[in-house]
């Protein structure tokens, strides 16, 4: 069974400073992707980057990237230069190789909660 | 056109009622999803259709039931809800068999039982 843990309730962290938000993961599948949504106070769940198991190179996304390390793993997301706007819920998910079977599952982390101080 | 529309955005309702929940995509996705999500919790997910059939219930009660009437639809019929049952409720979707594809997420419906 698949299991996302995020350690970090909340954080905060200074306008325009980088912040680093946690997460392991734990799979037998050797084929997976990782996911990071932003959920701010309005609900949405936002996309922000993906990462596959197999993808040779760590993701980028504008201010977003994720520092995947496969055999410990973990899928950190990295958020540069924050904004005010940056504040919302963070969240880690999983989807495994068995997507047709699990019916595309996507399973979600405990999430992080940052908060960006001016 | 990439986004998932809910309705309604919020929802007050009885025990005894009958409501439904709405959500609408026309991004060609043949994945819908329902999900629960309880205040500072992680969304919850509740139930998966895999081109409009039910491929996934995660032994959610009967006073919730799902209908997806096509590939753009996805309906949650409530009925004889608890208080304990009032929660965000996203809806999304994503095409089908891609290990790589976002799900995309509605604004969500804010159900209050009273």
């Amino acid at each position: 069974a698949q299991k996302i843990t995020q350690t970090q309730p909340g954080m905060f962290v200074q306008e325009k400073e980088a912040v680093t938000l946690d997460c392991t993961y734990d799979t037998s599948d050797p084929s997976y992707g990782l996911f990071w949504y932003k959920q701010p106070s309005s609900g949405e769940m936002i996309f922000l980057i993906y990462q596959g198991s197999y993808d040779q190179q760590n993701a980028t996304e504008g201010r977003y990237s994720l520092n995947f390390q496969k055999a410990r793993k973990s899928a950190n997301l990295v958020i540069s230069a924050s904004q005010l706007g940056d504040s919302a819920m963070y969240f880690c998910a999983m989807r495994d190789a068995r997507i047709k079977a699990a019916g595309n599952k996507l399973t979600f982390g405990g999430g992080t909660r940052v908060l960006v101080k001016p | 056109d990439t986004e998932v529309t809910q309705t309604p955005k919020h929802l007050v309702m009885g025990m005894t009622n009958k409501k439904s929940l709405k959500c609408e995509q026309h991004m060609g996705h043949r994945a819908m999803y329902w999900y629960k999500q309880k205040a500072k919790k992680p969304p919850e997910l509740m139930f998966v259709y895999s081109y409009e059939k039910l491929s996934i219930n995660e032994s959610v009660p009967s006073r919730f039931s799902p209908e997806c009437p096509n590939s753009s639809l996805l309906n949650l019929h409530l009925h004889a809800l608890q208080p304990e049952d009032s929660a965000l409720y996203l809806c999304a979707s994503s095409q089908v068999g891609r290990l790589n594809t976002e799900a995309f997420f509605g604004q969500g419906t804010r159900l209050t039982v009273v």
